[in-house]
């Protein structure tokens, strides 16, 4: 069945490795986005991507990459150089406006 | 600066009456609004929106009403259920955005339906 799909749902690193987030959608959808979420806070935009070879930096995108190689996958990656690692991390899609969300990825750096 | 604003960070209401989520934005460009749903650890859901063009959308128990002149919309959960608590995120898009449309969102209203 159709939907995007963020593995694993909890995952551990060690400080100052850099770690990367998967993520992938059977909706056809030519966007796709990636945000965070901490405690209390509500949904930060990191990158998004219209469309296939083209992204643009969200709000926080310092300490981030990606990239977009397919149109069904849109990877974050994690570097050693943000600063504040550990968050809730949420992949979303869409065809026009309304996002469709993954289940998200609890990112835990030690 | 917060373009899309939540000022309530949380509300209680008693099953079976009704919750009133309440959504401020600044931005005239904006023409087009979506109410989500989040529980704890899991991916905001969408639950409906509306179009600058319209000033109510109904669907169900969910009704979001928008009053342009006070860029201010709500969402209304009538009658509202247990099943109901979470957190509720509003969220703008400027249709005439082109390659640059994303949505900006509030910081969310927790809801708790006490049985």
């Amino acid at each position: 069945d159709g939907g995007i799909t963020q593995s694993p749902k909890y995952l551990f690193r060690k400080e100052g490795q850099n770690v990367t987030l998967s993520c992938e959608q059977n909706l056809n959808h030519d966007a796709m986005y990636w945000y965070r979420q901490d405690p209390g806070q509500g949904l930060r935009l990191i990158y998004y991507s219209q469309i296939v070879n083209d992204f643009q930096k969200g709000d926080i995108a310092e300490g981030y990459s990606v990239s977009r190689e397919k149109k069904e996958s849109f990877p974050l990656t994690v570097t050693s150089a943000q600063k504040n690692p550990t968050a809730f991390y949420l992949c979303a899609s869409s065809s026009v406006d309304e996002q469709y969300f993954g289940p998200g990825t609890r990112l835990t750096v030690t | 600066d917060q373009q899309v604003k939540q000022n309530s960070p949380s509300l209680s209401v008693q099953e079976g009456r009704i919750s009133i989520l309440n959504c401020d934005y600044t931005n005239s460009m904006f023409d087009y609004f979506l109410w989500y749903k989040k529980y704890p650890a899991e991916g905001p859901t969408f639950l409906i929106s509306i179009s600058s063009i319209k000033d109510k959308n109904e669907d169900g128990r969910f009704t979001v009403f928008l009053n342009k002149s006070a860029k201010h919309l709500s969402l209304h959960i009538v009658p509202s259920q247990p099943g109901d608590s979470a957190v509720y995120f509003c969220a703008a898009s400027d249709l005439n955005a082109g390659n640059n449309r994303k949505l900006i969102w509030g910081l969310g209203t927790s809801l708790a339906v006490n049985p």
